[in-house]
């Protein structure tokens, strides 16, 4: 069973480009969880959805970020012409389907580090 | 709002020693308590987790918790530390309360352990 993939790991960025970020969730795993680490930080919460629904963004800045779960493929973190600010890695989570899912642990890919150079 | 604190930016212990990370936190209610691992340039690893039960909680390569109510804390500890501990350790909380199941991180603790 694979564990969470994310693609690319590493992905340098000149500022004002678009950068994709995608997250392949755990087998049978349809919640997927995006959070953001800056330099120094811990982890910050920016979204999760649900295959084809957002659920909760409120941690996402209202522009330039969205996010989507598609019904197939893989879950794409998108950001708009990008400052230097969103140098950060963004690590993608997922968890099990359902309600009783929270109380299990969230399993996380390695994560992409975004550079805007 | 919840909130997680990890007081020490990090914490240094010689191989063999007894090893503590500390974690307070403030949620409403009662939380689900984590704490994950995450080396260089990887992902996080999850650790342990207590969700009921016993205040002392057993998880992945000797490490535990013990969950203070009364203090609101969940301090991370292994009897014999090994320098390959050595990484960032972070504590996290999820609301049991609530339908969406986001994570609060602490800022993370670096723990290095020395030969």
């Amino acid at each position: 069973n694979a564990g969470v993939m994310q693609n690319p790991r590493h992905l340098v960025r000149r500022r004002g480009q678009e950068a994709r970020l995608r997250c392949s969730p755990m087998k049978g795993h349809s919640h997927v969880y995006w959070y953001r680490q800056l330099p120094e930080e811990g982890l910050k919460f920016m979204v999760y959805l649900q295959k084809e629904n957002i659920i909760d963004e409120s941690g996402m800045p209202k522009e330039r970020f969205s996010a989507e779960f598609p019904k197939e493929g893989p879950s794409i973190l998108r950001i708009q012409q990008v400052v230097r600010g969103d140098s950060a890695a963004y690590f993608c989570a997922s968890s099990p389907v359902g309600e009783g899912g929270k109380n299990t642990e969230a399993f996380f890919g390695q994560g992409t580090r975004l550079t805007v150079v | 709002a919840q909130s997680v604190a990890q007081p020490e930016d990090q914490v240094n212990v010689a191989e063999g020693n007894p090893l503590t990370v500390k974690c307070t936190y403030s949620v409403s209610g009662n939380p689900y308590l984590f704490w994950y691992v995450q080396y260089p340039n990887r992902g996080l690893q999850f650790l342990l987790k207590y969700i009921t039960g016993d205040n002392l909680v057993k998880g992945s390569y000797g490490f535990e918790a013990e969950f203070n109510k009364s203090q609101t804390s969940f301090h991370l500890k292994k009897p014999s530390a090994l320098v390959s501990d050595s990484a960032l350790y972070f504590c996290a909380v999820r609301d049991r309360g609530s339908t969406l199941g986001r994570l609060y991180f602490g800022r993370g603790t670096q723990l290095t352990v020395w030969p």
